[in-house]
């Protein structure tokens, strides 16, 4: 069975902090991808990264960066000098088994970046 | 990128009404979608998976009778909630995947539902 942990039900920070949301999943499976979504009051999921369990290679873009661990099954997100806008619902998901049974996302974590 | 449309963006009915969400792809061939659902402040959670042509398959506590998943072409998958009452008030969101590639799925922007 999958299954994605994010600890963090809420983080608050001022603007200009840098802020770490953490994810812990658990899979049986070898292959399998993981993901980060951004989720603004809006609804709509905002795809922000897509990382395949044999590129441990950590990740910048801009301000975001990711740190992949598969030695602790985790897949930690970074931003760097947050901003307000960054403010928004925050979800970790898993795929694997094949993709057939979808993504089991993580409870979310709300980020609150305050002026 | 690949865009998929959801429609509509918002629904408000009456209890014990039908109501049809559309998600369509617009630019691809969509051999897979997906139907989520997320309560407020909650998670998604996978509802059911369809394949075009097929019959979807459904997670375990979802009733197939009620929530009807039709994916009879590539482009467009619908989802029905028959008989709606107050307690499937929920965010709907379908994403969908070209074939070989369900490691990448493009989310619709969501269907607020409100039973009244």
């Amino acid at each position: 069975a999958q299954k994605v942990t994010q600890a963090q039900t809420e983080i608050s920070v001022v603007e200009k902090e840098d802020v770490t949301l953490d994810c812990v999943y658990e899979t049986r499976d070898t292959t399998y991808y993981l993901f980060w979504y951004k989720q603004p009051p809006s609804g709509e999921l905002v795809f922000l990264i897509r990382r395949n369990s044999f590129d441990e290679q950590n990740e910048i873009s801009g301000r975001y960066s990711w740190n992949f661990q598969k030695s602790t099954s985790s897949f930690n997100f970074t931003i760097t000098a947050s901003q307000v806008v960054d403010s928004a619902v925050y979800f970790c998901a898993l795929l694997s088994g094949g993709g057939a049974d979808g993504l089991t996302f993580g409870k979310g974590t709300h980020l609150i970046i305050q002026p | 990128g690949a865009v998929v449309s959801q429609h509509p963006s918002w629904v408000i009915c009456k209890s014990g009404t039908s109501v049809k969400i559309e998600c369509r792809s617009l630019d691809f061939q969509a051999t897979t979608m997906f139907w989520y659902r997320q309560f407020p402040k909650q998670s998604l959670m996978l509802m059911a998976t369809s394949n075009e042509g097929s019959k979807a398959t459904y997670e375990q506590g979802v009733e197939k009778d009620k929530f009807l998943i039709n994916h009879a072409s590539l482009t467009l998958s619908t989802l029905t909630v028959t008989s709606a009452h107050p307690e499937d008030s929920s965010f709907y969101i379908c994403s969908a995947s070209y074939r070989g590639h369900v490691d990448i799925q493009y989310f619709g922007a969501g269907t607020r539902l409100s039973v009244l």
